[in-house]
């Protein structure tokens, strides 16, 4: 089955600064990572995605980038303010077919903001 | 629409009780799946189901029964309840691979606290 690391497990970064978090999956047949952020006590939302035909993707401060050949991808916070403080969480699946109900997650990052 | 909705929002069990967790969803999506949660970890796939009638196992099936009689009512069954099934378990919802789009809506999440 699939693996997804995730790494750093928490960030600490001054207001301002970019963050990045790393994950690497395992299954190459895997062709959609979603990135969720948790605010504490609630549910995971889904931040930004991007699938195995594309290599970038932007989102106002947040990018995700994709290297197929490597199996890992990154999410990318510029510009980091207070609010963007939470729990990140990376994830790998299978689309378009009937395995599209089984998502990997990693482990999640605690990223903290500090003002 | 409500989205995905799960009851109870807490739950407090002693050993070898049982008990079903409900969730549902009002988007006439056609794949869902429960994950448990743990301190430090990201989401574990319980069991999923891509359509009425269909269920099939994730990472961490045991102790856990579902069935999937309608779109809308995805239930998780402990069937007899044990410290290591404490956790905050979070229901989830998607289109079909169909409709090519893989964006997956959480519920607010249960509490289950096993004595």
């Amino acid at each position: 089955g699939e693996n997804v690391e995730q790494h750093p497990s928490t960030l600490s970064v001054q207001e301002g600064d970019s963050a990045v978090i790393k994950c690497t999956y395992s299954d190459s047949a895997s062709n959609y990572f979603p990135w969720y952020k948790q605010e504490l006590g609630k549910r995971p939302q889904l931040i930004i995605d991007i699938r195995s035909n594309v290599g970038e993707k932007k989102d106002q401060r947040i990018a995700v980038t994709l290297n197929k050949t490597a199996k890992h991808f990154s999410l990318h916070i510029t510009e980091t303010q207070p609010e963007d403080s939470a729990v990140y969480f990376c994830a790998a699946s299978r689309s378009y077919n009937t395995n599209a109900g089984k998502s990997t997650f990693g482990d999640g990052t605690t990223l903290t903001v500090k003002p | 629409n409500a989205g995905v909705t799960q009851t109870p929002k807490f739950q407090v069990l002693k050993t070898g009780q049982s008990m079903t967790l409900q969730c549902a969803q009002d988007m006439n999506h056609e794949y869902m799946s429960w994950y448990r949660q743990d301190p430090g970890m990201g989401l574990r796939l319980i069991h999923y189901s891509v359509g009425a009638g269909i269920t099939d196992q994730g990472e961490v099936p045991n102790g856990y029964n579902v069935s999937r009689s309608t779109t809308e009512d995805f239930p998780l069954r402990l069937l007899s309840a044990a410290p290591s099934q404490t956790s905050v378990y979070f229901c989830a919802s998607r289109v079909s691979g169909r409709a090519r789009t893989d964006t997956q809506y959480f519920g607010p999440g249960t509490r289950l606290t096993v004595l």
